[in-house]
Order: C-alpha cells, then sequence, then structure tokens
C-alpha cells in the first residue's frame, strides 16, 4: 500500500512570507494523484492544489504551488506570500488508480504570525 | 456542483446503541466513496472504500461487523457504527469519487457517553 509522510507536525512563518511544507510518499504504482488539502479550526476539508504523476510541469494554484520531485518521491506544498488564514492544519495525500484508495499523511499545524 | 453531504452533522448518543451516518453525493453519481476517522489532532485514517453494488473493501484493523457499510446507490453510502462505545467518538468523513476528482462531505462528529 501506498504511504505520505509529513515530517513537519508544526510550522511558524512569518506574514508574507513564504513557506513550505514538506511531503515525501511511497508507492510502487506508476500512476498516482498527489493532493494537498487545508484543516481549518472548524474541520472542513479545504482542497488546494493536485499534481498527476504523469504531469511534467508543477502544479501551481494562485499562492500554492507543489514542488513535484518524481525520481525522489516528493510533493512539497510551498504556500507564498503568507496570510493570517493560511493558519491552518495541511494534509498531503495520494490516490493510487492501482488500489482505488486514497490516503493522508498525519498533517503539518501551519501558524502564521503577524 | 459537486456537492457531498453528510447527516446527521453531529450526533451524541449512549454506549451500546447504533448509530447510523449518511453520506450523499447530491448532484453526480460517485463510483468510490471512501469512510475515514480522524482523532482529534490526527489525520484522516482510512477505515473502508465503498463501490455501488458491491461489499466495501475494509482496512486491516476496522471490523467489519462494527463498522457496517451500505452502499445501494451511485449516490448513497451509509456507515453504521453498532453497539457503539466511547472510544468510537471521532469526526467520520467521506469522500465521494468521479471521473480523477474527490469530493468531501462536511464530516460528522460522533460523540458516545
Amino acid at each position: 500500500a501506498q504511504k505520505i509522510t509529513q515530517t513537519q507536525p508544526g510550522m511558524f512563518v512569518q506574514e508574507k512570507e513564504a513557506v513550505t511544507l514538506d511531503c515525501t510518499y511511497d508507492t510502487s504504482d506508476q500512476s498516482y494523484g498527489l493532493f494537498w488539502y487545508k484543516q481549518p479550526s472548524s474541520g472542513e476539508m479545504i482542497f488546494l492544489i493536485y499534481q498527476g504523476s504523469y504531469d511534467e510541469q508543477n502544479a501551481t494554484e494562485g499562492r500554492y504551488s507543489l514542488n513535484f520531485q518524481k525520481a525522489r518521491k516528493s510533493a512539497n506544498l510551498v504556500i507564498s506570500a503568507s496570510q493570517l488564514g493560511d493558519s491552518a492544519m495541511y494534509f498531503c495525500a495520494i490516490y493510487s488508480d492501482n488500489n482505488n484508495d486514497m490516503r493522508f499523511g498525519a498533517g503539518t499545524r501551519l501558524t502564521v504570525k503577524p | 456542483g459537486a456537492v457531498v453531504s453528510q447527516h446527521p452533522s453531529w450526533v451524541i448518543c449512549k454506549s451500546g446503541t447504533s448509530v447510523k451516518i449518511e453520506c450523499r453525493s447530491l448532484d453526480f453519481q460517485a463510483t468510490t466513496m471512501f469512510w475515514y476517522r480522524q482523532f482529534p489532532k490526527q489525520s484522516l485514517m482510512l477505515m473502508a472504500t465503498s463501490n455501488e453494488g458491491s461489499k466495501a473493501t475494509y482496512e486491516q484493523g476496522v471490523e467489519k461487523d462494527k463498522f457496517l457499510i451500505n452502499h445501494a446507490s451511485l449516490t448513497l453510502s451509509t456507515l453504521t457504527v453498532t453497539s457503539a462505545h466511547p472510544e468510537d467518538s471521532s469526526f467520520y468523513i467521506c469522500i465521494a469519487r468521479k471521473d480523477n476528482e474527490q469530493f468531501f462531505g462536511p464530516g460528522t462528529r460522533l460523540t458516545v457517553l
């Protein structure tokens, strides 16, 4: 089964600065998708960004970009120009086409300081 | 479009009772629905994968007889926590999959007294 690892339980960043949240994965599948979600204290999961395993270019969505390094099996999330509202839990997830399942990392709690 | 609802959004029950949680895709047909459990300050743990008309595939360590999953149609999957105990108190989230996208339900907070 595939596995997702987020090694940073907590991160702090100054408002308006950029921050990178780490994510590595382990899968034997050739076809998979990588996702990042934000979970504020209210509990709902908010989709941020997606990277397909066959996508050659790094995904970008507004202030979010995904640094996809396939050979290293990493999919780090970069948030530029941090805002106070970015404070939340962030989860990396992998979907396997072969297994038809989706697994999440342990999460990183991001705190943006004013 | 692509809205997923869960009902109830929260429930409090006595130990030993059964609780049914519904997950509905409101405006699309979901080929697959996933059920997750999230304990406070922890990640989402996959419990089972459910395809319409077939038996759910449970993760290792998840008791099939305790967490009954029924996926009767392409728009509805239900999770029944049978004989609930305080340790079953958690946030239960469903994800409905359509094509290559995943859509989250808002979650159900279960508290067992």
